[in-house]
């Protein structure tokens, strides 16, 4: 079964600190893409960051930045300098196959406190 | 552009009523997919349409079906809820649902059955 596992389900970060969200996934495909996505109160889920499988170098969006590691099929996202628009629930999720569905782990809880 | 358009936004039926949610993907994407989010069991995929065909369904019962005009815009509908069918039900478009696409979610439907 294909599985995303996020161990943390809140988390909370002071203002321009720096924060790490872990998430873990099982497959056994070689190629797939891994995604953040998050979704802040009420409003709706937007895109983070995206990695593609076959590439090692990691994926950076401004602050957002992911550590991949395929062969632990980890990938952590990293936060810098947090703003309190981070505050949301941030979901990790895998696609597989080419018209497969998207899995999704539980979410973790981030709150970015003043 | 504009993003992937959900209504109703909020609804409220009682057990055994049927329900129909409708999603307009962003202009130029043909592929639809259905999400169902609750607090306990998170994001679960209801199915996938694309070019008017179902291609990709989750693992929920028969009461709850789909379909996709041929403008791409697309409907599910719920048969006799159920208590546990309340959630916050998310649509989200992509160009062709390839492997490598974004999926940009709509604001979501929150569905309570009394």
């Amino acid at each position: 079964a294909q599985t995303v596992t996020q161990s943390q389900p809140e988390m909370s970060v002071q203002e321009a600190e720096t924060v790490t969200l872990s998430c873990t996934y099982d497959t056994s495909e070689n190629n797939y893409y891994l995604f953040w996505y998050k979704q802040p109160p009420s409003r709706q889920m937007i895109l983070v960051i995206r990695q593609e499988a076959y590439k090692q170098q990691n994926a950076t969006e401004n602050r957002f930045s992911v550590n991949f590691q395929k062969a632990a099929k980890s990938f952590s996202l990293k936060i810098s300098d947090s703003q309190l628009g981070d505050t949301a629930m941030y979901f990790c999720a895998f696609r597989v196959n080419y018209g497969q569905n998207f899995v999704f782990g539980p979410g973790t809880r981030l709150s970015v406190l003043p | 552009k504009a993003g992937v358009t959900q209504t109703p936004r909020y609804l409220i039926k009682t057990r055994g009523q049927q329900v129909t949610l409708s999603c307009s993907p962003i202009s130029g994407h043909r592929s639809v997919s259905w999400y169902q989010q609750t607090p306990g069991q998170g994001l679960q995929f209801l199915f996938e349409y694309f070019s008017e065909t179902q291609r990709n369904k989750g693992n929920f019962p028969g009461r709850f079906s789909g379909r996709q005009f041929s403008n791409s815009r697309s409907e599910m509908n719920v048969s006799t809820l159920e208590l546990g069918d309340s959630a916050l039900y998310l649509c989200a478009s992509s160009p062709s649902g390839g492997l490598e696409e974004t999926q940009y979610f709509g604001p979501g439907t929150r569905l309570l059955v009394l």
